[in-house]
């Protein structure tokens, strides 16, 4: 049971090059996010679905493309990285369906470090 | 804006003190969760309190909620070097937003 997969974990791209950050889970969840992480600014919201052919966006979702593939996968395109998108992205899934409340836990994998030069 | 902001940002103690985090939020809730972050891993949930409940207890962590002050408290007795790690709340709603964090260091 490898939880949430999150592939590759390091990048280094080109401002103007695109790419896709790929996240799988293997618990059957059904609501899947994908949040960025910059020092001293906590977890960032880009997008969420959920539900498998549903997508949101978050707080921050300027610069970003979702897939919701399956159930399983959700992935995030940067489609012109810019400096700005250094980060370390995370992508995290849930159980919960689509109401209101999220009433249990997210499960997060171990991040893609994104650095953009 | 964040809805769950963490005090203080940083936290230095000795193994077997006992640390104490808080968070507060701006709006009304139906449950507050906790989250550990181990230095270059995600996200590991740690307890989930609801709205309706004040104090709840996993091992050596003891979360308390006051929903009449919008905030909550995580206390972590007895700590361990192995307990260094950021600590993150997050309140529920459709988009689940954290906060920046607490950075704790349990010094051997």
């Amino acid at each position: 049971n490898a939880g949430v997969t999150q592939t590759p974990k390091f990048q280094v791209l080109k401002t103007g090059q695109s790419m896709t950050l790929q996240c799988a889970q293997d618990m059957n969840h059904n609501s899947m996010y994908w949040y960025r992480q910059d020092p001293g600014m906590g977890l960032r919201l880009i997008y969420y679905s959920a539900s498998e052919g549903t997508t949101d966006k978050g707080e921050v979702p300027n610069g970003y493309n979702v897939s919701r593939l399956n159930k399983r996968e959700f992935s995030l395109r940067l489609e012109s990285a810019a400096p700005s998108q250094t980060s370390v992205y995370f992508c995290a899934s849930s159980p919960h369906d689509r109401g209101f409340t999220i009433n249990s836990p997210l499960h997060f994998g171990n991040g893609t470090r994104l650095t953009v030069t | 804006s964040q809805q769950g902001e963490e005090d203080p940002q940083a936290l230095s103690i000795q193994e077997g003190e006992n640390a104490t985090m808080n968070c507060s939020y701006k709006t009304s809730i139906n449950n507050l969760q906790w989250y550990r972050q181990n230095s270059g891993r995600g996200l590991v949930h740690l307890i989930l309190i609801r709205s309706n409940e004040r104090e709840k207890h996993s091992g050596r962590l003891r979360v308390t909620l006051d929903t009449s002050k919008k905030s909550s408290s995580l206390l972590i007795t007895a700590s361990r070097a192995a307990d260094t790690a950021s600590y993150f709340c997050a309140t529920d709603s459709r988009k689940f937003y954290f906060g920046s964090g607490t950075k704790l260091n349990v010094k051997p």
